[in-house]
């Protein structure tokens, strides 16, 4: 079955380093990917999403790019703030009505 | 204007009672969905259903009983609850086709002692 796998946590940083959190996947087909992120105490939202091969999802100063080569969708933002601290979850649907979530990173960044 | 609502966000109850979580969404959507996030924060389906009929149904113990009313609406009932069953549920709603992104509501925290 499809399968979702992110790295794992956490991830801390300093504000306005580099971010980059990892995440590949399985899957049959051409499913549509999907940053979700998740501040604490909330539900999840979606950061950002491509649905074909090199499409470059971005948001926020977040961005992520399909590569179906290496079945990868790396989240990456320039220089990450304090308000970025949450959960990141990689996701993907594969034309069903099933999204299937990596298992989370929760990224805190420090002033 | 919330697009995926969910009452109570917060839920203690004992072990053996029966609750129920209601989820409303106003934004049109044929599809809606109950996820289970445990604590490890890892998300896994628990049911969904399109236009008031049940379309996935993973393996969820049958103590949880969803209801849709309505299209807009999608209610979880559990029976005789257990403490696995603490967790934060959250409801969903997609609409097909549409590039298959789904809108989570804030999620119920339910405890269970």
């Amino acid at each position: 079955g499809d399968s979702v796998t992110q790295m794992e946590g956490p991830v801390t940083l300093s504000e306005e380093a580099f971010l980059t959190i990892n995440c590949t996947y399985t899957a049959t087909g051409y499913p549509s990917l999907f940053w979700y992120v998740q501040y604490p105490g909330e539900g999840l939202q979606l950061l950002l999403k491509a649905t074909k091969a090199d499409d470059k999802g971005s948001n926020k100063g977040f961005e992520a790019t399909y590569r179906k080569e290496t079945t990868s969708f790396h989240l990456e933002k320039g220089s990450v703030q304090v308000s970025d601290s949450a959960v990141y979850f990689c996701a993907l649907n594969n034309a069903g009505n099933m999204l299937t979530f990596g298992g989370g990173t929760r990224l805190m960044v420090k002033p | 204007d919330t697009a995926v609502s969910q009452t109570p966000k917060y839920l203690v109850t004992q072990m053996g009672n029966d609750k129920s979580i209601k989820c409303e969404q106003n934004l049109g959507h044929d599809t809606m969905y109950w996820y289970k996030q445990d604590s490890k924060k890892f998300l896994k389906i628990m049911f969904s259903y399109n236009n008031k009929e049940l379309i996935i149904n993973e393996t969820v113990p049958n103590r949880f009983s969803p209801k849709s009313p309505d299209k807009a609406h999608l209610n979880l009932h559990i029976n005789s609850l257990e403490l696995g069953d603490s967790a934060v549920y959250f409801c969903a709603s997609s609409q097909p086709g549409i590039s298959y992104e789904q809108y989570f509501g804030p999620g119920t925290r339910l405890t269970v002692t």
